[in-house]
């Protein structure tokens, strides 16, 4: 089963400032998920991705797979913004399972 | 269209009671799962299920039964439930292997305490 290590765990920042959330993996995979738990609980789904990049609205999302690395970047941040980040990587490739990481927990100050 | 809807959204029970946790999803998707979320711990997948009438356990199983009732619904068990079974638990539906598509999606959770 893959191990998933997310840092930093805890990330304050003030409004405007670039973000960036890092998460490592030990077992080869086929993709990597990004989600946002909001502080009321609910749970989203921000990216699915298996190499290279991929940008929503401010998020930026990279992954390395050699090196078994991905980012999550946040440009220009937001109060908005503040809630725990998650990722989640297969259990081996191909494995519809997911390990999850436990989480950074982002607040933006106005 | 509703996505996701779990019932309750909180519940309490002693120990060795019994409750069933409901899902349903309204998306088609084949696969469903249940993760539970306790503090400075990741979600935890108890159980899944890939397709109508087929489920394989999880991470954490002991404890749970789960019943993948038709493609809409998928339901977990508590037959003698225990404090240590007191946590957060979260639905999820997905369209598994379908490349750019491939979302899960959650439900809000059931706060279950078992004192």
């Amino acid at each position: 089963k893959n191990e998933v290590e997310q840092s930093p765990q805890n990330l304050t920042a003030q409004e405007g400032e670039f973000i960036t959330i890092n998460c490592s993996y030990s077992v080869g995979i086929s993709a990597l998920h990004w989600l946002q738990q909001h502080p009321g609980g609910g749970i989203v789904s921000l990216f699915m991705l298996s190499s290279g990049k991929k940008k929503h609205g401010r998020l930026i999302a990279t992954i390395n797979i050699q090196e078994k690395h991905s980012s999550l970047h946040i440009t220009a941040s937001h109060p908005r913004d503040s809630a725990v980040y998650i990722c989640a990587a297969p259990y081996n490739f191909g494995n519809e399972k997911l390990t999850f990481g436990t989480g950074t927990r982002l607040t933006i100050i106005p | 269209n509703a996505g996701v809807t779990q019932t309750p959204k909180f519940q309490v029970l002693k120990t060795g009671q019994s409750m069933t946790l409901q899902c349903a999803q309204d998306m088609n998707h084949n696969s469903m799962y249940w993760y539970r979320q306790d503090p400075g711990m990741g979600l935890r997948l108890i159980y899944y299920s890939a397709s109508e009438g087929t489920t394989d356990k999880g991470e954490v199983p002991n404890g749970y039964n789960v019943s993948r009732l038709n493609k809409r619904e998928f339901s977990l068990r508590l037959e003698s439930a225990a404090p240590s079974q007191t946590s957060v638990y979260f639905c999820a539906s997905r369209l598994y292997g379908t490349g750019s598509t491939d979302t899960q999606y959650f439900g809000p959770g059931t706060r279950l305490t078992v004192l």
